[in-house]
């Protein structure tokens, strides 16, 4: 079984729809991300959680909101799409205690398509 | 403004031969760097990393190689396999505990037999 894993693996949708991106986790890790994939550009981080508590803007947050529900799972919304949020979205994981702390784990992916 | 670059889109090399993937990072800041390995359809899968006390690290087929003064890292494949035909994303962390990483645009290799 994936110990990292998101729902839906792909998603068409139109302009203006509301859309949310769910990740759950089974590793028991404190900390949680969402990055977006771009041809070009590599991953950029859009929010992190250290803990349910704790939220935190990424490098680009504008036009996304994300909720940490509990520890296991991180979801991502996107309140109105549009096109340019097209991409490939990865949630990830990381143990703050892990001697290899700066490590991080991957689900497989979300591919988004704004129409 | 790109913290990370790695500036080959892609690498082609042949079966049995070294594939080096280079990384250049502009953050004096960063202390930890982090080779990530990407196969369609898939997450990304961590491959190997190095802290900047070090300047090499070695695992297996896999070496990376830090030039701090340059500001510079290489992934070194001896030798390389079709199996490691994939996207690589060279990642940095710095200010220990903050677990940010900032990737780079990714090299694509492919292992031709």
């Amino acid at each position: 079984d994936a110990d990292v894993t998101q729902t839906p693996r792909n998603r068409i949708t139109k302009t203006g729809k509301r859309i949310m991106l769910e990740c759950s986790q089974t590793k028991g890790h404190d900390r949680m991300y969402w990055y977006r994939q771009d041809p070009g550009l590599g991953l950029r981080l859009i929010y992190y959680s250290f803990d349910v508590k704790d939220i935190n803007k990424g490098e680009i947050s504008d036009g996304y909101s994300v909720s940490r529900q509990a520890q296991a799972k991180f979801s991502l919304s996107l309140e109105s799409a549009i096109p340019n949020q097209t991409a490939l979205y990865f949630c990830a994981t990381s143990d703050a205690l892990a001697r290899s702390y700066n490590e991080q784990f991957f689900g497989p992916g979300t591919r988004l398509t704004v129409l | 403004d790109q913290q990370v670059k790695q500036n080959s889109p892609s690498l082609s090399v042949q079966e049995g031969r070294i594939s080096i993937l280079n990384c250049d990072y502009t953050n004096s800041m960063f202390d930890y760097f982090l080779w990530y390995k990407k196969y369609p359809a898939e997450g990304p899968t961590f491959l190997i990393s190095i802290s900047s006390i070090k300047d090499k690290n070695e695992d297996g087929r896999f070496t990376v190689f830090l030039n701090k003064s340059a500001k510079h890292l290489s992934l070194h494949i001896v030798p390389s396999q079709p199996g490691d035909s994939a996207v690589y994303f060279c990642a940095a962390s710095g200010n220990q505990g903050a677990q940010k990483l900032v990737f780079g645009q990714g090299t694509r290799l492919t292992i031709n037999p």
